[in-house]
């Protein structure tokens, strides 16, 4: 069935380090990707999206490219601050008009000062 | 996220007991959703609805039931709890065009 592989972590990283989390997904169809971010005690929320081959979601200074040659949506940014620590999630969308989400496990990003 | 409203935050069960876990919208969504969160699970998908009075199976449904009699309320029940059913639970809902929207979740604890 269709799954999504991202990065294990914990991910700890110095304030102002360059952050990639990893995230491939199996191609079946053409999903659109999201990234989700989950602070401590909160819900899920949307990062960035996309929703087509090369396109290139952003926000919050975090990016992430659609790469269908690799089946790959890996999230990067810059220049991480204490306040993006979070859990990350990667996920495709499969099901058409239901929206289902397949998530990942998620990565706990834990940046210190 | 007060477009999605989880009530409530907190329970603990006995095992055997049942409740049921409520989560409204004010978004006029048709879309909605609920999963449950595991440690090194991430999110799997229970039971979700894509309109008033359907409801469909998800990825992990047994032991739970839902109902969607209103557009604007989507219900979890558990019969009868178990351990295994000690989770941290969400709701979402979504509108075509848009992603899902996430309630803040209510935290489940069945000893």
């Amino acid at each position: 069935g269709n799954s999504v592989t991202q990065m294990e972590g914990p991910v700890t990283l110095s304030e102002e380090a360059f952050l990639t989390i990893n995230c491939t997904y199996t191609a079946t169809g053409y999903p659109s990707l999201f990234w989700y971010v989950q602070y401590p005690g909160e819900g899920l929320q949307l990062l960035l999206k996309a929703t087509k081959a090369d396109d290139k979601g952003s926000n919050k200074g975090f990016e992430a490219t659609y790469r269908k040659e690799t089946t790959s949506f890996h999230l990067e940014k810059g220049s991480v601050q204490v306040s993006d620590s979070a859990v990350y999630f990667c996920a495709p969308v499969y099901g058409g008009a239901t929206n289902k989400l397949i998530f990942g496990t998620g990565t706990l990003l834990a940046v210190q000062p | 996220n007060a477009g999605v409203t989880q009530t409530p935050k907190f329970r603990v069960l006995k095992t055997g007991q049942s409740m049921t876990l409520l989560c409204a919208q004010d978004m006029n969504h048709e879309y909605m959703y609920w999963y449950r969160q595991d440690p090194g699970m991430g999110l799997r998908l229970i039971h979700y609805s894509v309109g008033e009075g359907t409801t469909a199976k998800g990825e992990v449904p047994d032991g739970y039931n839902v109902s969607r009699l209103k557009k604007q309320n989507f219900l979890l029940g558990l019969e009868s709890a178990a351990p295994s059913q000690t989770s941290v639970y969400f709701c979402a809902t979504y509108r075509v065009g848009q992603p899902q929207h996430f309630g803040d979740g209510t935290r489940l604890s069945i000893l």
